[in-house]
């Protein structure tokens, strides 16, 4: 079975910081991993997806995630934060044809 | 493209009521979603189709649920009848090639049942 945990429900990182949201994934064949944000009021939008290309996978908004196999990690970071990054964060999980399986989500506050 | 289409945004009803979600699909994509958000639950996958067959309907909380597809480009999901633990956002995705592909989201129907 697929399943990601994200850790920290609630992140906050000053505005110019470094963001780090962190995932881990328990799969036993090599997964499909996704990065999705949710702004208020939306519906979740890709940023990022890891499909077994390169390890370090760059996004929209100058975010980027590296697969760590040896740590079952999937980590998205960015290295200055935005006040317009304030959202919440899902990873997500794929093996196969199995379904998309999502964590359950990470809050990012940036204070000003 | 439009984007995936809800409507309505928000819905309030009383419970007993029946109440239906509707989704318009990206042209094209063959594979739709329907999603709950709750703050307890967190995000989860109700029912999806492939080319307007239901493929797993295992996140279905109960028979009060249900969900159709007649065609490429609509989708319902009626809850009859409506309880206040129902009351959560509801999304629609759809993809290209099913559950391999990314998932386009909707802005989601917010539903309180009162």
């Amino acid at each position: 079975a697929q399943s990601v945990t994200q850790l920290g429900s609630h992140v906050s990182v000053s505005e110019g910081a470094l963001v780090l949201l962190r995932c881990n994934y328990s799969s036993s064949v090599p997964p499909y991993l996704f990065w999705y944000v949710q702004y208020p009021n939306q519906g979740l939008q890709l940023l990022l997806k890891y499909t077994s290309a390169a390890t370090l996978v760059k996004g929209i908004n100058g975010f980027e995630a590296e697969f760590k196999k040896s740590e079952t990690s999937f980590h998205l970071t960015k290295p200055s934060a935005h006040m317009s990054d304030a959202a919440e964060y899902f990873c997500a999980v794929r093996v196969g044809n199995e379904k998309l399986t999502f964590g359950t989500g990470t809050r990012l506050t940036i204070i000003p | 493209d439009a984007g995936v289409i809800q409507s309505p945004r928000h819905e309030v009803t009383e419970m007993g009521q029946e109440v239906t979600l509707r989704c318009k699909p990206i042209s094209g994509h063959n594979s739709l979603f329907w999603y709950r958000q709750t703050m307890m639950r967190g995000l989860e996958l109700l029912i999806y189709f492939n080319n307007n067959v239901p493929i797993d309907d295992s996140g279905m909380p109960e028979d009060r649920f249900s969900a159709k597809m007649p065609n490429a480009s609509f989708s319902t999901l009626k809850i009859q009848p409506s309880e206040p633990r129902d009351s959560a956002v509801y999304f629609c995705a759809s993809s290209l090639y099913g559950g391999m592909d990314i998932q386009y989201f909707g802005a989601g129907t917010r539903l309180s049942v009162l």
